[in-house]
């Protein structure tokens, strides 16, 4: 069992819709959650965190999380083309405090908004 | 206020030569790690540095590679008698101190190794 698993997609929505990204973690003490997004041949960028469970909202994004189920999702409304890209599930597993961590990423969603 | 930067961009290297890349953290950021990412693969975790110490290396290959955060100057991802296998894209992201499990990081350009 992979630590953290995304469905690699492509993701193919219509421009406007609501997209919708699933992450599922293995390790119970994972304590932090990141997604971020990759364009091809770039590197990738944070755009959103979640600590605690519930939803997490920022402009078109929503991030959700369900420790219990050990579930995070990434909601984008209204997409758009320049959505277009692969979305990575990151998961920290910090076990010792103020000392960072490295972050567990699942291997991405391709998501696809079509004109 | 610049992001994270590396370089070079782009390394071409021929099997069996060394390879050194560069990164700089953000400004107030002072730690460090280093992700590889393989054609087709997803991004690995590869090692954690905060400045002259490694935290967590973990996920370095157990010979030819090596890195380091010296007190001054930029932190260095070093891969000596390459082979084509090492062929990927480098990052490297940086987070600011004393926030625990908070730590966003933020990732820079990369640089593509390209071993002949």
């Amino acid at each position: 069992q992979k630590e953290v698993e995304q469905n690699s997609g492509p993701l193919s929505v219509p421009e406007g819709a609501i997209a919708s990204l699933n992450c599922t973690y293995s390790d119970r003490g994972s304590q932090s959650f990141f997604w971020y997004r990759q364009y091809s041949g770039k590197s990738p960028e944070l755009i959103m965190s979640i600590y605690s469970n519930g939803d997490k909202e920022d402009g078109r994004f929503t991030a959700q999380l369900n420790k219990a189920s050990q579930y995070v999702s990434l909601l984008i409304r209204d997409s758009q083309p320049s959505d277009s890209a692969t979305y990575l599930c990151a998961v920290n597993r910090l076990r010792i405090y103020n000392q960072g961590g490295k972050l567990i990423f699942g291997q991405g969603t391709e998501l696809s908004v079509k004109p | 206020n610049a992001g994270v930067m590396q370089n070079p961009r782009h390394l071409v290297r021929r099997r069996g030569q060394e390879a050194r890349l560069r990164c700089s953290p953000m400004k107030g950021h002072s730690h460090v790690y280093w992700y590889r990412q393989l054609p087709e693969e997803g991004l690995k975790f590869m090692v954690y540095l905060q400045k002259e110490n490694i935290i967590d290396e973990s996920g370095m290959p157990k010979e030819r590679f090596s890195a380091e955060f010296p007190k001054e100057g930029p932190s260095i991802l070093r891969i000596q008698q390459v082979v084509r296998g090492d062929s990927a894209a480098y990052f490297c992201a940086s987070s600011p101190p004393d926030k625990g499990v908070y730590n966003e990081q933020f990732f820079g350009p990369g640089t593509r190794l390209t071993v002949l």
